[in-house]
């Protein structure tokens, strides 16, 4: 079993519609979550980061990290077409630990 | 502008040669990272350095050298060794060992002739 599993879709919405994305891992002692954007044929930028479970919002775009069930999501609201990209899950162990775990991304495509 | 450069976009290797991937930061970082990208397989971590003169393997090494002379930068050089290169390689860097978020450079592609 891999460290994380992310569905790598594509996922097509319209407009405006809510994009929901999600990882699980199976190492428990993951502490701190990423989520980064990668436009194609480009680096992936950091879009949100959190820290242990709850939720955390940004924008249109909230983190949510379920630690119990090893779960994390990312929504966006309102859904526009430059949402279209590969989104990746990232997770880290603990203060310190700086190597991270990647899931293999999920790409969107949101219709105008 | 602060950021990281990679250089060349675009890389093409014949067989047998070596090729050195760039990678320049001016964040003023002490960790960088080499990640190779394929398709469906997500970022696979190739080398990290945390400090000058210093660095460790990731979990795909073979195949890959590195060198970290100074802060800014950390070249990757793809070896004959290394049997299947073509991929999209992304360098990143860190504030430091503890800092999880890494900022990461534009890419390179590298092509196989």
């Amino acid at each position: 079993q891999k460290e994380v599993e992310q569905d790598p879709g594509p996922l097509s919405v319209p407009e405006g519609a809510i994009v929901s994305l999600n990882c699980t891992y199976s190492n428990s002692a993951f502490q701190y979550f990423m989520w980064y954007r990668q436009y194609s044929r480009k680096g992936p930028e950091l879009l949100m980061y959190t820290y242990s479970s709850g939720n955390k919002e940004d924008g249109r775009f909230t983190a949510q990290v379920d630690k119990s069930s090893k779960y994390i999501s990312l929504f966006i609201r309102d859904s526009q077409p430059s949402d279209s990209a590969t989104y990746l899950c990232a997770m880290s162990l603990y203060y310190g630990n700086n190597r991270l775990a990647f899931g293999k991304g999920n790409q969107v495509v949101v219709i105008p | 502008d602060g950021g990281i450069t990679q250089s060349p976009k675009y890389l093409f290797r014949k067989e047998g040669q070596n090729v050195t991937l760039s990678c320049e930061q001016n964040l003023n970082h002490d960790a960088m990272y080499w990640y190779r990208q394929d398709p469906g397989q997500g970022l696979r971590l190739i080398y990290y350095s945390q400090i000058v003169n210093d660095f460790q393997k990731g979990d795909i090494a073979e195949g890959y050298s590195v060198s970290r002379e100074k802060k800014e930068s950390f070249p990757l050089t793809v070896t004959s060794a290394q049997k299947n290169p073509t991929a999209f390689y992304l360098c990143a860097s860190s504030m430091d060992r503890y800092q999880e978020t890494q900022y990461f450079g534009p890419g390179t592609r590298l092509l196989v002739l």
